[in-house]
């Protein structure tokens, strides 16, 4: 089976630019998670959808984050406008279910690097 | 706030040996606890994942316990090998919530 595909792989801007990642997950996965990992750190879940549904956005910098997944299958992440402190990796991952239980498949991410 | 600690941050060792690598979380009312791989450039890949009523998990050469009540977990990796080289990251699921939190990992290096 196809894995998550994320694109670009690397993107790098300016400060105050603004940026768009894609993720597209597994077939017939109905939950998408997009996470946020700094260099040295572990991942930090920014928004975890159920089909085009959000579950939890708790984490989400919401004056300059968004994220949408409107018919359900791929999805978006904005950043608008970008700030220094943004550059990390941004993944995407992608289960059957929103169960607890149920393993994420994870994409390489898109690195980000602002200038 | 649940904190998750892994220790050591990095490891070197020759091929052959059993190491032990070491995660612990502060607040016990946990779901489960999950053990991810992850290789230079690119995302997770998951090992071992104990759910709260579990000791412990194993696979191939990996075996993960759990002791809850004190707050530790142990990813126990058998006759090490160069492909094993990696960042390993442990995670934990908190009872009422969907979000997990990740320790910062402990990096790996097997050298033949």
């Amino acid at each position: 089976e196809a894995g998550v595909a994320q694109s670009p792989r690397y993107k790098i801007i300016e400060k105050r630019q603004s940026v768009a990642f894609w993720c597209n997950p597994i077939s017939g996965h109905a939950t998408l998670y997009w996470y946020q990992q700094i260099l040295g750190q572990g991942p930090k879940l920014l928004i975890q959808f159920q089909n085009n549904g959000v579950v939890d956005d708790s984490q989400l910098p919401k004056d300059r984050f968004s994220a949408e997944r409107l018919k359900g299958v791929d999805s978006t992440l904005k950043i608008q406008p970008a700030k220094l402190e943004d550059s990390a990796v941004y993944l995407c991952a992608s289960s059957l279910t929103a169960g607890r239980d149920q393993p994420q498949h994870f994409g390489d991410g898109t690195r980000l690097s602002i200038l | 706030k649940q904190e998750v600690t892994q220790i050591p941050a990095a490891l070197s060792v020759p091929e052959g040996e059993n190491l032990v690598l070491n995660c612990s979380f502060t607040d016990s009312a946990i779901y489960n606890l999950q053990w991810f791989r992850q290789d230079p450039g690119k995302g997770l890949t998951s090992l071992l994942l104990i759910q709260s009523s579990q000791r412990e998990q194993t696979s191939g050469r990996l075996n993960a316990s759990l002791d809850k009540s004190s707050g530790r977990s142990t990813l126990y990796i058998a006759a090490s090998q160069p492909g094993d080289s990696a960042t390993y990251l442990c995670a934990v699921r908190p009872g009422g919530s969907y979000i997990p939190t990740f320790g910062r990992g402990t990096s790996l290096i097997v050298h033949p």
